[in-house]
């Protein structure tokens, strides 16, 4: 069974830091992975997807890396500020792909940025 | 606006009582989601409709009960639930066999007393 785990848990950085979360998953056989940011009390949204060919992808301050052999990605967010406060989830989707597959989440990292 | 919408947002419900949720897409998306998001816990996929069949059950139990009369359209019965079941239940949709994301809703926050 896959399972997903994010590092830290929480993270409170002052504002204008470069800083790193990260993702790992035990089952190297997935189709892609995403990363969602999720704000309280309300749904997901995406911000990067990588399948499983890639190596990395970026959006504005945001890179995210696969390394799919050592079921390793992280999120790379470049000069933070406070309205990246948010909790940041990693997600794979199994193997097969191309159909509707259900993602597989971590917990999360729970991100403050200080004003 | 994520094309994603959910309804109601906030619900309180006795254990006794039967209530359901609604999703709705608007995305032209044929795949639709239930996931459950409980305190400290991943998100955890529930249900999948895939061309309005069901083609995932992630062993929930039998007082879920899930709809999909179309594909735009996803309900979940709720019946005799347990205060464990409190949670924010999301619904989410994508194009099957395309490689884009999920698309997920804004979610429906739930309180079983």
């Amino acid at each position: 069974k896959q399972e997903v785990t994010q590092i830290p848990a929480a993270l409170s950085v002052p504002e204008g830091e470069n800083l790193v979360l990260n993702c790992s998953f035990t089952d190297s056989a997935i189709y892609n992975l995403q990363w969602f940011r999720q704000d309280p009390g309300k749904g997901l949204t995406s911000l990067l997807l990588i399948q499983s060919s890639q190596r990395e992808q970026t959006s504005g301050r945001l890179n995210a890396s696969l390394d799919k052999s050592s079921g390793r990605s992280t999120l790379y967010i470049a000069a933070s500020q406070p309205g990246d406060s948010a909790t940041y989830l990693c997600a794979v989707s199994p193997g097969s792909g191309g159909g509707a597959d259900g993602l597989t989440f971590g917990k999360g990292t729970h991100l403050i940025i200080q004003p | 606006e994520t094309g994603v919408t959910q309804t109601p947002r906030h619900l309180v419900m006795g254990m006794t009582n039967k209530k359901s949720l609604k999703c709705e897409q608007h995305l032209g998306h044929n795949a639709m989601y239930w996931y459950k998001q409980s305190a400290k816990k991943p998100l955890e996929l529930m249900f999948v409709y895939s061309l309005e069949e069901r083609v995932e059950n992630n062993s929930v139990p039998s007082r879920f009960s899930p709809e999909c009369p179309n594909s735009s359209h996803l309900f979940l019965h709720l019946h005799t639930l347990q205060p464990e079941d409190s949670a924010l239940y999301l619904c989410a949709s994508s194009l099957r066999g395309s490689l884009e994301t999920q698309y997920f809703g804004p979610g429906t926050r739930l309180l079983v007393l």
